[in-house]
């Protein structure tokens, strides 16, 4: 079964530093996701990007955040300089199309962002 | 603002012994809700989208029911493997992204 690739598992980083969150999404899958979820709380959505820009972001998407399809295979989000309150799951997502909705959405496993 | 609340946070349950849990929500014009499995440690997995009040899917144990105001998935005769975090979500009409509750953590026992 296809699925959605993120590295690295585990990352930790000190505040102020600039990370860089990998994903592969499904080779045919046209949509493409962040989320994240800090300890104890909600799946937050942050953004979707698709034809190589992005199509709807959160608040929680501030100037700090940014996405990127480099190539034909990866979407990376990075974020410039981490914050304390950076640290949390953020889950990569595709779907073949937005208008199913999560019909179509597989996350990956997460990548576990650590800030100290 | 669109708002998602589960109920309860957390139950635990016999194996076998059936039960329900509760999506509340609010949305500004729903285009889907959906209910996920999450597992520790991974990312949520899909189980059911329901569109339009009344609607019913089931799959396995598992059953979602959809009202103008509330989903519920009710287990049957339930399994340990069943024990997960169970995440309901809406997407609103013309959104991309969902939003989400947080979550009902269940445990069956053997």
């Amino acid at each position: 079964e296809p699925e959605v690739t993120q590295t690295p598992s585990h990352q930790v980083t000190q505040m102020g530093q600039e990370v860089i969150l990998r994903c592969v999404p499904i080779s045919n899958h046209l949509y493409f996701y962040w989320y994240r979820q800090i300890l104890g709380q909600k799946v937050e959505f942050l953004v979707s990007f698709y034809n190589n820009e992005i199509s709807e972001k959160s608040e929680i998407f501030d100037d700090q955040f940014s996405v990127e399809r480099p190539d034909g295979s990866n979407f990376t989000l990075k974020i410039r300089s981490t914050k304390l309150e950076d640290s949390a799951m953020y889950f990569c997502a595709s779907s073949i199309d937005v208008a199913v909705g999560g019909d179509g959405y597989t996350f990956g496993s997460g990548t576990r962002l650590t800030v100290v | 603002e669109d708002q998602v609340t589960q109920s309860p946070e957390a139950l635990r349950l016999q194996e076998g012994e059936s039960s329900s849990l509760n999506c509340s929500y609010t949305v500004s014009g729903l285009r889907g809700l959906f209910w996920y499995r999450q597992d520790p440690g991974k990312g949520p997995e899909f189980l059911f989208t329901l569109y339009s009040a009344g609607e019913e899917k089931e799959k396995e144990r598992l059953k979602a029911t959809l009202t103008k105001k509330e989903s519920f998935l009710h287990i049957t005769a339930p399994k340990p493997e069943d024990s997960a975090t169970y995440l309901c979500a809406v997407q609103a009409r013309g959104a991309d992204g969902l939003t989400f509750g947080k979550g009902t953590h269940l445990i069956i026992q053997p």
